[in-house]
């Protein structure tokens, strides 16, 4: 059974920094591409970013592009989201999710928890 | 970015009874080199992370009940529950995987009448 479990999340002041983790288990993490997906309190799903298989290639949303950085670590079978430079706006449950086919184009088979993110001063 | 735009924002359906989710895409999202829509549908139950539910617009993912039904091509797509059941009332979203940025619908709350 898939399981992610995402940690880290945290009352932040704007401008602050947080880096999230989220430990995968029950697939081989190696051979699958990552993600993050954001919700905001009371919101929808917004897609953040994603990582190919072997941390080679990664891709942002316009807005966190030069702020967030998605890395992982293959040995240890987890997934980072590096955050700098917070604002208010990134204020959400941050979601860690497999995705199905490995890609930009592509979606999410499985889901963590999440953890909470909480800018404000 | 590709707009999704879902309708209803909220519906209630008595139980045994079909719900219908809309969902539109503001580009096309068919890829003809390959015969498939870059559109799945999620549930999100209050509390929980969303599960995905329907992939390529139309095949239902392992272990989805079978009155879990997805149909549409290139712009327009459907979510049907045929018979509602109450483990149902959730929060549905779309989301388009043919284009960068991914992106989602803003959700349909399904609720019993």
């Amino acid at each position: 059974e898939v399981q992610l479990v995402e940690s880290g999340g945290d009352l932040v002041q704007p401008g602050g920094s947080l880096t999230l983790s989220c430990a995968a288990s029950g697939f081989i993490f190696s051979d699958s591409w990552m993600s993050w997906v954001r919700q905001a309190p009371g919101k929808g799903l917004e897609w953040v970013a994603c990582i190919k298989k072997d941390g080679t290639e990664d891709y942002y949303l316009d807005s966190v592009k030069g702020r967030f950085t998605i890395s992982r670590d293959n040995a240890k079978n987890s997934l980072f989201l590096q955050m700098n430079s917070l604002r208010a706006e990134d204020t959400a449950i941050y979601y860690c999710t497999k995705d199905r086919r490995g890609g930009i184009y592509d979606f999410h088979d499985s889901w963590g928890q999440g953890t909470l993110v909480t800018v404000s001063s | 970015d590709i707009v999704m735009t879902q309708s209803p924002d909220s519906l209630a359906v008595s139980l045994g009874e079909r719900a219908t989710i809309n969902c539109k895409s503001s580009q096309n999202l068919f890829y003809n080199s390959n015969n498939r829509n870059y559109l799945a549908w999620y549930q999100q139950k209050a509390g929980q992370p969303p599960k995905l539910l329907i992939y390529w617009a139309s095949t239902r993912e392992s272990g989805v009940p079978d009155r879990f039904s997805g149909s549409g091509s290139g712009t327009d797509f459907t979510l049907t529950i045929s018979s509602l059941q109450a483990e149902d009332v959730a929060v549905y979203y779309c989301q388009q995987f043919y284009y960068t940025p991914r992106t989602f619908g803003q959700g349909t709350k399904v609720e019993i009448k």
